[in-house]
């Protein structure tokens, strides 16, 4: 069984940093695109950052590029978001997604979330 | 950037009742949209991707249609646990943008 699970989500201050990580079992972690998505009661769902199998393409939101970071480790079956700078805008529930299939970037699989407030 | 809209907003539908869900794209997105539902507390689903495609385990009463800016998800007899919101996105082209969501609820 596929399973994505997700911490590092915490409360914050304006200006702050945070890492989220997500370990994934039940597949084959490496031939994988992986990606983080969020969701806020504002702004619905926003894909956020994706990361290709071997780590060498990456690919952000135009609202946190130059703030965040997306990373892999194989050996680990893990995906991180590195998130500097916060504002209250990145309050949101964030979540680890599973990239479907070629063509475009979809998610077939998602972990339960973290939850990121960011307080001023 | 594509621009993704959903109507309706919400969607109130009887049990064993037809429900049509529209999507719709500011510019093509070829067949390259997929749909997925949410229930409070859970995370999305995913139910169809390429218009019509349906994800491993998805009931056959799910299906999508359409093609370029317009597409439909159909749900064909609504059963007690399809009571969710339902978001599309497409994936043609970056950023992969989703809709805003249509809730469907109980009439």
């Amino acid at each position: 069984e596929v399973q994505l699970v997700e911490s590092g989500g915490a409360l914050v201050q304006t200006g702050g940093s945070l890492r989220l990580s997500c370990v994934a079992s039940g597949f084959t972690f490496s031939t994988y695109w992986m990606n983080w998505v969020r969701q806020t009661p504002g702004k619905g769902l926003e894909w956020v950052a994706t990361i290709k199998e071997d780590g060498g393409e990456k690919q952000y939101v135009d609202s946190v590029k130059g703030r965040c970071t997306i990373s892999r480790d194989n050996s680990k079956n893990s995906v991180y978001l590195e998130m500097n700078s916060l504002g209250v805008e990145d309050t949101a529930v964030y979540y680890c997604a599973r990239d479907g299939a070629p063509p475009g970037i979809f998610f077939d699989k998602w972990g339960q979330g973290t939850v990121v407030a960011v307080s001023s | 950037e594509i621009m993704v809209t959903q109507s309706p907003a919400t969607l109130s539908v009887s049990p064993g009742e037809r429900a049509t869900l529209i999507c719709r794209a500011s510019q093509s997105v070829s067949s390259n949209l997929a749909w997925y539902q949410q229930k409070p507390g859970q995370a999305p689903r995913l139910l169809i991707y390429a218009t019509s495609t349906r994800a491993t385990g998805i009931p056959a009463r799910f299906s999508g249609s359409g093609s370029g800016t317009e597409f439909t998800l159909t749900i064909s007899s609504l059963q007690s646990e399809d009571f969710a919101v339902y978001y599309c996105q497409q994936h043609n082209k970056w950023p992969w943008t989703f809709g805003p969501g249509t809730a469907v609820e109980i009439k």
